[in-house]
């Protein structure tokens, strides 16, 4: 069964923590993505990564940090320097790289839904 | 630069009406690919379509059709006869072959909520 797996589905924090949000592809996918979604608000991305160990901010990166050690696995951590994390994650993945990427769907995750305590 | 806009927040039907959801978008490639995702209250996006900006042929797929036209910069979404499981947020995405004006990510619309009321 090829998809997209984010863990938790509900995840609470105390203000002034880390926490990590894990997501996991088995699809092969270069590219991956993470989207914050608020409510009532479209998507808006966080980072992305075409590569391994390479990624790159998107439109609201500031208070995150991501890391692509390995080509299933794209973890965002949300850091106590992000000042509203209350939100719903959406993480996605894409085959292709660069210019053969924008021509694929993105395949998304059920996401993971943050509340800050 | 790129953008892709959906004016409409938010729309409610009753049962078998028909729907038309509307994407405007802007990109100064040539080359760019237009896509629609669906959103049910589970919170996982699903494709629904792709269309590149080569073809604009109109796309009919069951009681889904799609109406692209360039001269307008439009990708418009029919639902014919809608049914409550069509309740929904319905995203228009585009993204650029070049990457040139922002590297090879796809940009969403803000989405459209569609009610469906049996």
């Amino acid at each position: 069964d090829g998809g997209i797996t984010q863990s938790p589905k509900y995840l609470f924090r105390k203000e002034g923590q880390n926490v990590t949000l894990s997501c996991e592809q088995n699809l092969n996918h270069d590219a991956m993505y993470w989207y914050r979604q608020d409510p009532g608000q479209g998507l808006r991305l966080i980072y992305y990564s075409q590569i391994v160990n390479d990624f790159q901010k998107g439109d609201i990166a500031e208070g995150y940090s991501v890391s692509r050690e390995k080509k299933e696995s794209f973890p965002l951590t949300v850091t106590s320097a992000q000042k509203n994390p209350t939100a719903f994650y959406l993480c996605a993945s894409q085959a292709g790289q660069g210019a053969s990427s924008s021509y694929n769907e993105q395949f998304f995750g059920p996401g993971t839904r943050l509340t800050v305590l | 630069a790129q953008k892709v806009t959906q004016a409409q927040t938010e729309i409610s039907v009753v049962e078998k009406e028909d729907v038309t959801l509307d994407c405007v978008y802007e990109t100064r490639d040539t080359t760019y690919y237009l896509f629609w995702y669906k959103q049910p209250p589970s919170g996982e996006l699903v494709f629904l379509i792709r269309r590149n900006s080569f073809d604009e042929q109109n796309e009919i797929s069951g009681r889904y059709s799609w109406n692209f036209q360039k001269s307008t910069s439009s990708f418009n979404f029919t639902i014919t006869a809608s049914q409550v499981v069509d309740s929904a947020v319905y995203f228009c995405a585009l993204s650029e072959a070049s990457g040139r004006t922002g590297g090879f990510k796809t940009i969403f619309g803000a989405g459209t909520r569609l009610f469906v009321k049996a």
